[in-house]
């Protein structure tokens, strides 16, 4: 079965401690991406990758890294730096990568890790 | 910038009522995409359809339709006969070829539809 996996569902980690989400996809893909939820806020994009060994920061990257050292895989580290990391992490993938700077292919989601930090 | 407006933050209709999603959007770009997401409370985000800039045929799929108009800048969605099971958070979304930069994809703050049995 085709689909994008995220692991852990919930993630509780004690503030000054770094943390990492992991996100691996069966699609066969190109780009993958990282966003982070808010409540009663839309996406915001945190990292994007289009190639292996590639990525981009989005709008929101102070306080996260990311590597994307296989094509399936794009996991991201939640840094001490990040002031207020306790929200809802979504990854996504597509068919084709950011092209001038923007995606038109459509992105397929995981489901998603829940990240509060005490 | 781009930016996504869905201007109704929480809307409860008793099942089997049709409703409307509002969804207005912003781009200087001439070829951009827009998309609709479903959340449902498990939190996963369900791809709903997508629909370029050159395109302005509305679209039926099933009980769900989608009205794409330019010269209000609209995409609005509609759900015929809801049902319980529509229960979930809405949101549209829009990506476009502008050069230089990491705009992805932006979305509206989402529309919580509430369908009571």
């Amino acid at each position: 079965d085709g689909g994008i996996t995220q692991s852990p569902k919930y993630l509780f980690r004690k503030e000054g401690q770094n943390v990492t989400l992991s996100c691996e996809q069966n699609l066969n893909h190109d780009a993958m991406y990282w966003y982070r939820q808010d409540p009663g806020q839309g996406l915001r994009l945190i990292y994007y990758s289009q190639i292996v060994n590639d990525f981009q920061k989005g709008d929101i990257a102070e306080g996260y890294s990311v590597s994307r050292e296989k094509k399936e895989s794009f996991p991201l580290t939640v840094t001490s730096a990040q002031k207020n990391p306790t929200a809802f992490y979504l990854c996504a993938s597509s068919m084709v990568g950011l092209a001038g700077g923007a995606s038109t292919d459509t992105q397929y989601f995981g489901p998603g890790t829940r990240l509060t930090v005490l | 910038a781009q930016k996504v407006t869905q201007a109704q933050t929480e809307i409860s209709v008793v099942e089997k009522e049709d409703v409307t999603l509002d969804c207005v959007y912003e781009t200087r770009d001439t070829t951009y995409y827009l998309f609709w997401y479903k959340q449902p409370p498990s939190g996963e985000l369900v791809f709903l359809i997508r629909r370029n800039s050159f395109d302005e045929q509305n679209e039926i799929s099933g009980r769900y339709s989608w009205n794409f108009q330019k010269s209000t800048s609209s995409f609005n969605f509609t759900i015929t006969a809801s049902q319980v099971v529509d229960s979930a958070v809405y949101f549209c979304a829009l990506t476009s070829l502008s050069g230089g930069g990491a705009d992805g994809l932006t979305f509206g703050k989402g529309t919580h539809l509430i369908i009571q049995p």
